[in-house]
């Protein structure tokens, strides 16, 4: 089965500072995987998705992602921070269970902006 | 432009008592799904119905009932609120073109069972 794992729950950046959250996946097969961005009492809005057409994913607020096969890894990163960045990532992977389509998540990244 | 639409935001009950949570969506979506947030354990799916008139489990379904109205709404029920079912609830859908294509979530219920 498909399955993420995020490193870290709790990541604290100065602003203007590299942004790095770590999600590492385990498949059996070619994984599609995604990002996800909760700020608070909000619901999860789709920050980039990876689906196998370039290795190399941009997304939303300026974050990309690389999708490296060789390390099963996923990270998400943005060069410089900002303070509207603090929330809450998820890192997720498509599976079929049951032959039905879900997303299965990670535990989640909280992300800290210190000015 | 609502997308997906759930009620209520807030909600307290006593233990015992029983409640729907309401959700639907508007983008002719066929799969919708329920998932509960807890801190430290990521999303976790509750029920999923991959097409109006089917429902199926997902990985905590104790405790709750679902039914998939038609093919916009997609309600969550607990039978007997219990302390444990303290959390944060999100109803999605999707669109189903394929494996690639992500969710779309409400803005969530957050349920306190006292």
């Amino acid at each position: 089965a498909q399955s993420v794992t995020q490193l870290g729950s709790h990541v604290s950046v100065s602003e203007g500072a590299l942004v790095l959250l770590r999600c590492n996946y385990s498949s059996s097969v070619p994984p599609y995987l995604f990002w996800y961005v909760q700020y608070p009492n909000q619901g999860l809005q789709l920050l980039l998705k990876y689906t196998s057409a370039a290795t190399l994913v941009k997304g939303i607020n300026g974050f990309e992602a690389e999708f490296k096969k060789s390390e099963t890894s996923f990270h998400l990163t943005k060069p410089s921070a900002h303070m509207s960045d603090a929330a809450e990532y998820f890192c997720a992977v498509s599976s079929i269970i049951q032959g039905a389509q879900k997303l299965v998540f990670g535990q989640g990244t909280r992300l800290t902006i210190n000015p | 432009n609502a997308g997906v639409t759930q009620t209520p935001k807030f909600q307290v009950l006593k233990t015992g008592q029983s409640m729907t949570l309401q959700c639907a969506q508007d983008m002719n979506h066929n799969s919708m799904y329920w998932y509960r947030q807890d801190p430290g354990m990521g999303l976790r799916l509750i029920y999923y119905s991959a097409s109006e008139g089917t429902t199926d489990k997902g990985e905590v379904p104790n405790g709750y009932n679902v039914s998939r109205l038609n093919k916009r709404e997609f309600s969550l029920r607990l039978e007997s609120a219990a302390p444990s079912q303290t959390s944060v609830y999100f109803c999605a859908s999707r669109l189903d073109r394929g494996i690639g294509y992500g969710y779309t979530f409400g803005s969530g219920t957050r349920l306190t069972v006292v």
